[in-house]
């Protein structure tokens, strides 16, 4: 069975950095693309990035390019968000989600972990 | 970035009812589309993949059709297990972006 464990998630102030991680099994994970998708609290989701199975290819939303670094370590089977410069526009419950298609990114989340909540707040 | 729009934001039905929920790219994007089930405290659940392509062990009471543009979602008659918010999303360029969902409430 496929699992997804999000953690790295808390509280943090205006400016700070978190780093988020995805513990995955169940799968092969390196012949799977990944990805991160948000929803801020009451409010829809939306998609933060991705990363290829070999890791070579990461992809942002414009909202956190620049801010945001995805990455992945397929030895330990785990991905990583690394969050810089937080605002309180950042606060959200975020998700890692395993691609359906494999190993390049093509956009199908399945399946999702059950979220690790960030909130950014003075 | 192609925007996704999904109508309406909410519905009432009873059970044993035919439900369809719309999606509407801003551009043509093929058959490049997802529909997600997402019940409240869980997390989101794939339904419908490639605009009609059922997931592996979704009930069959659930279809999805359309390509290009316009795109719909339709629960046949139904559960009271399904009550939750659905989310289409497109899968045909980076960013990837959803529609804004649908919440199905019981009447």
């Amino acid at each position: 069975e496929v699992q997804l464990l999000e953690s790295g998630g808390g509280f943090v102030q205006p400016g700070g950095s978190l780093r988020l991680s995805c513990a995955a099994s169940g799968f092969t994970f390196s012949s799977h693309a990944m990805n991160w998708v948000r929803q801020a609290p009451g409010k829809g989701l939306e998609w933060v990035s991705a990363i290829s199975g070999s890791g070579g290819s990461t992809y942002y939303a414009d909202s956190v390019k620049g801010r945001f670094t995805i990455s992945r370590d397929n030895f330990e089977n785990t991905l990583h968000l690394q969050m810089n410069s937080l605002t309180a526009e950042d606060t959200a419950l975020y998700y890692c989600a395993k691609e359906a298609a494999g190993i390049a990114v093509a956009g199908t989340f399945d399946p999702w972990g059950q979220g690790t909540l960030v909130t950014v707040s003075s | 970035d192609i925007r996704v729009t999904q109508s309406p934001s909410s519905l009432s039905a009873s059970v044993g009812n035919r439900v369809t929920i719309t999606c509407r790219a801003s551009q043509s994007i093929s058959n490049y589309l997802n529909w997600y089930q997402q019940k409240p405290g869980k997390a989101p659940k794939l339904l419908i993949y490639a605009a009609s392509s059922l997931q592996s062990g979704v009930p069959s009471r659930f279809s999805g059709g359309g390509s290009g543009t316009d795109f719909t979602l339709t629960i046949s008659s139904l559960q009271p297990e399904d009550f939750a918010t659905y989310y289409c999303q497109q899968s045909y360029s980076i960013p990837l972006t959803f529609g804004g969902g649908t919440k199905v409430e019981i009447k």
